[in-house]
């Protein structure tokens, strides 16, 4: 059974260009969370999506910043003009719904 | 609303000293409390849980006693390893309302030396 699934695991783009992550989730998930960690800090949380919806979106920028978890395929986190200060450690985690939070390993975005 | 503060690192150890991370959450329901681990380069994996008041999750030689009359979930381990050096997270999950909200501290950097 395999694990939450990002990828790529290392991106990197010049600013103004657009960053698109992608998750997987573990298999018969249907809860995605996105976090963000910047250097140095701790795990700030972005938005919380199910299959076709979006959940709760607190944590996200109000722009540049967008997520999805169409019907079919993996959740996208797309960040449009990429300024130097999106540079972090993007985490995508799974659940059921209640309980545990499984955790993929992570996309590393670097920003020149 | 619900929200966990964790001790400060970072943290220095020697190996086999005795370890513990202070955690307390505050919240407003019947939380689920956990403890993550970050090795350098990877994602978050879970360490232990505890569901209910009183209970004590243990893994790896670590443990945390939910504490429902201090509002605290500190983890403790009796001996560390040079292989514990980790960044260490402590959550909540309030399963009340939709969906399980996860709450993070800030993680507490730990780092054993030889």
């Amino acid at each position: 059974n395999a694990g939450v699934m990002q990828n790529p695991r290392h991106l990197v783009r010049r600013r103004g260009q657009e960053a698109r992550l992608r998750c997987s989730p573990m298999k018969g998930h249907s809860h995605v969370y996105w976090y963000r960690q910047l250097p140095e800090e701790g795990l700030k949380f972005m938005v919380y999506l199910q299959k076709e919806n979006i959940i709760d979106e607190s944590g996200m920028p109000k722009e540049r910043f967008s997520a999805e978890f169409p019907k079919e395929g993996p959740s996208i986190l797309r960040i449009q003009q990429v300024v130097r200060g999106d540079s972090a450690a993007y985490f995508c985690a799974s659940s059921l719904g209640t309980g545990i939070q499984y955790f993929g390993a992570g996309t590393r975005l670097s920003v020149l | 609303g619900d929200s966990v503060t964790q001790m400060e690192g970072p943290v220095t150890l020697s190996e086999e000293a005795f370890l513990t991370i202070n955690c307390t959450y505050t919240a407003t329901g019947y939380p689920s409390l956990f403890w993550y681990v970050q090795y350098p380069g990877e994602g978050l994996q879970l360490l232990l849980k505890a569901t209910k008041a009183d209970d004590k999750g243990s893994n790896k030689g670590f443990e945390a006693t939910y504490r429902k009359e201090t509002t605290s979930f500190h983890l403790e381990k009796g001996s560390v390893q040079v292989s514990d050096s980790a960044v260490y997270f402590c959550a909540l999950s309030d399963d009340a309302g939709t969906g399980n909200q996860f709450y993070f501290g800030t993680g507490t950097s730990l780092t054993v030396i030889p």
